[in-house]
């Protein structure tokens, strides 16, 4: 069975710009969440959708959003980017309360 | 707040020699506490999941327990293979959200 998949892998991206990271949960899973990893941190929790609505939203600025798609892939947008946004995009599925990580975006603002 | 410190941050073993991470937590209310292993650049791999005080699991060289107030990750004879982050999360009760607190993870380097 495939796992969660994410892409791009890499992203580079100028400060100001726009980014759009992707994401497809494993089959049969409902539940998406998106974290931002900092090189040396864990994971910290951005956003979890189920089944197309919003259950919760972590501690970060307006400038982050996201949506779930009819067929429970992701968006996670990230708007004016800043320097500080460079770092590991991971996306996870749940099911039965467990949740499943996919390699993940790198993205680096310069 | 939900917190998770894990230590020691980095650990170095030689091959077959075994130890123990801790995860400490506070949480107003515990619904599951997850291990997780994460390899350079990678997303991390879910490996246990603890609910109660007093519950263990093991898988392979790997053995989690949890107590009302921390959680360790015990490895038995490692392998180089072992070699990598090991991140302890939380999930607490309240709210609908099902999100992750984790810890900053222990860094294990096993050496042949």
């Amino acid at each position: 069975d495939a796992g969660v998949t994410q892409s791009p892998t890499h992203l580079i991206k100028t400060r100001g710009q726009h980014v759009t990271l992707r994401c497809s949960p494993i089959s049969g899973h409902k539940s998406v969440s998106w974290y931002q990893q900092v090189l040396g941190q864990g994971p910290q929790f951005i956003f979890q959708y189920y089944e197309k609505e919003e259950r919760g939203r972590g501690n970060f600025p307006d400038r982050f959003s996201a949506r779930q798609f009819p067929n429970y892939s992701s968006e996670l947008n990230v708007n004016a980017l800043l320097l500080g946004d460079s770092a590991l995009y991971l996306c996870a599925s749940m099911i039965q309360e467990t949740q499943y990580f996919g390699p993940g975006t790198r993205l680096l603002v310069l | 707040e939900d917190q998770v410190t894990q230590s020691p941050e980095a650990l170095r073993l030689q091959e077959g020699e075994s130890s123990s991470l801790n995860c400490s937590y506070t949480v107003s209310g515990l619904r599951g506490l997850f291990w997780y292993r994460q390899d350079p650049g990678k997303g991390p791999e879910f490996l246990f999941t603890l609910y109660s005080a007093g519950e263990e699991k093991e898988k392979e060289r790997l053995k989690a327990t949890l107590t009302k107030k921390e959680s360790f990750l015990h490895i038995t004879a490692p392998k180089p293979e072992d070699s990598a982050t090991y991140l302890c999360a939380v999930q607490p009760v309240p709210g609908s959200a099902r999100q992750l607190t984790f810890g900053s993870g222990t860094q294990l380097t096993v050496l042949p």
